[in-house]
Parts: C-alpha cells; sequence; structure tokens
C-alpha cells in the first residue's frame, strides 16, 4: 500500500527563514506526489506536484520541493519564510490501485514568527 | 466566480438527527469527492463520484449516504447524526486521473451536540 509520513506535525521559523517541510514517501511504483495548503478555516489548495518530469518542482508562493527516489522523500521548501506562509501543509501521494484517490500524510503546521 | 461551493459553513445539531451538506462545482470536472477531516487535522477521503457514478465508498457508515443528481453537484446525506460525526466536511473536484489537482470547497464544519 502507498503511504505518506511527514515528520514533525510543528515546525517554527522566524520570518525570513528557511522553511523546510519533510515528507517521505511509500510507494511500489513511481509515485505522483502533491503538497497542499491548507490557511486558517478554509479547504486545501494545490502548492504544487510531482508528475515524473522534473525532480524539481516550483510550486506557488515562491515554494519549491525536490522529488529524490534515493531518499523517498518530497521536501517542500521556501527560501524566505514570510508571515502568511503560517498554515497546514500537507503531503499526498496519488494512489495507484485508484486513479482517484490521493492519500494524505498527518500534516504539518507551520508558525512564522516576526 | 466561486470554484467549488458548500452549504452551509457551519452546522450544529443534536444527535439522532439528519443533516445534508450540498457541494456544487463550476469547472467543468466529471469528479468530485467527499472528505472528513477530523480534529487532529487528518484527512480522508469518504467517497467519490464520476458522471454521477460512486467510484470510491471508504468503509463509510450506512449512515452516510451521497448523492449526484449531476455531474456539478454531489451532495452529502447523514442520518442520526453522533458525536464522533463532528469534523469539518470538504467537497473537492478534479478532473479524472493521477495527476489531477482536485479543488477543495471551503468546507462545512459540523457540530454534534
Amino acid at each position: 500500500a502507498q503511504s505518506v509520513t511527514q515528520l514533525g506535525s510543528h515546525v517554527s521559523v522566524s520570518e525570513g527563514a528557511l522553511v523546510l517541510l519533510r515528507c517521505n514517501y511509500s510507494s511500489s511504483v513511481p509515485p505522483y506526489l502533491f503538497w497542499y495548503v491548507q490557511y486558517p478555516n478554509q479547504g486545501l489548495q494545490l502548492l504544487l506536484k510531482y508528475t515524473s518530469a522534473a525532480t524539481l518542482v516550483k510550486g506557488i508562493n515562491g515554494f519549491e520541493a525536490e522529488f529524490k527516489k534515493s531518499e523517498t522523500s518530497f521536501h517542500l521548501t521556501k527560501p524566505s519564510a514570510h508571515m502568511s506562509d503560517a498554515a497546514e501543509y500537507f503531503c499526498a501521494v496519488s494512489d495507484i490501485f485508484n486513479t482517484d484517490k490521493l492519500i494524505f500524510g498527518t500534516g504539518t503546521r507551520l508558525q512564522v514568527f516576526p | 466566480d466561486t470554484a467549488v461551493s458548500q452549504t452551509p459553513k457551519y452546522l450544529v445539531t443534536q444527535m439522532g438527527n439528519d443533516k445534508s451538506i450540498k457541494c456544487e462545482q463550476n469547472l467543468g470536472h466529471d469528479t468530485m469527492y467527499w472528505y472528513k477531516q477530523d480534529s487532529k487535522k487528518f484527512l480522508k477521503i469518504m467517497f467519490s463520484y464520476n458522471n454521477k457514478e460512486l467510484i470510491i465508498n471508504e468503509t463509510v457508515p450506512n449512515r452516510f449516504s451521497p448523492k449526484s443528481p449531476d455531474k456539478a453537484h454531489l451532495n452529502l446525506h447523514i442520518n442520526s447524526l453522533e458525536l464522533g460525526d463532528s469534523a469539518v466536511y470538504f467537497c473537492a473536484s478534479s478532473d479524472r486521473g493521477r495527476t489531477e489537482t482536485q479543488y477543495f470547497g471551503p468546507g462545512t464544519r459540523l457540530l454534534v451536540l
């Protein structure tokens, strides 16, 4: 079965600091991976996705993620955090047996301090 | 202008009641979903429909019954509400395929007293 694991349920950074949110996947076939963001009291919004093209994927709001097969990772980064980045971030993998199904990680809450 | 909309936004009700949540998307997608997000923010798919046909039904109690009158609408009816049903319910839509982006509604916050 496929799964994603997000290490760290809470991450705190200072404004202007590097953001690193970790996601490791488990999959028997090349995975399709997603990062979604959920701002307080809102629905989820796609940040970026990996669909087996370039391994370095650029997304919205200055975020990017690198697919590393050797490490089974798809970590999300942003060079300089902004106060508006404070949100819940979810990594997800597309189910190989069901094209409509996304399997989500448990989420990481990002706090940004001034 | 809203892509995926849900009503109501908040729902407070007593145990044992029956309630419905409505979802509409104007993105022209043929696949729609219901997700449940619990108090720990864990997000799990409940159902998906493709062109009004049920595709995914994830071990959800029979008290939950989705209905898709057309491919732009997917409603969720819940019978005999229980305390454990308290959660945020999200509707989403997408084109079909493993690489497709799912677009989420704003959520319906259900509190069962």
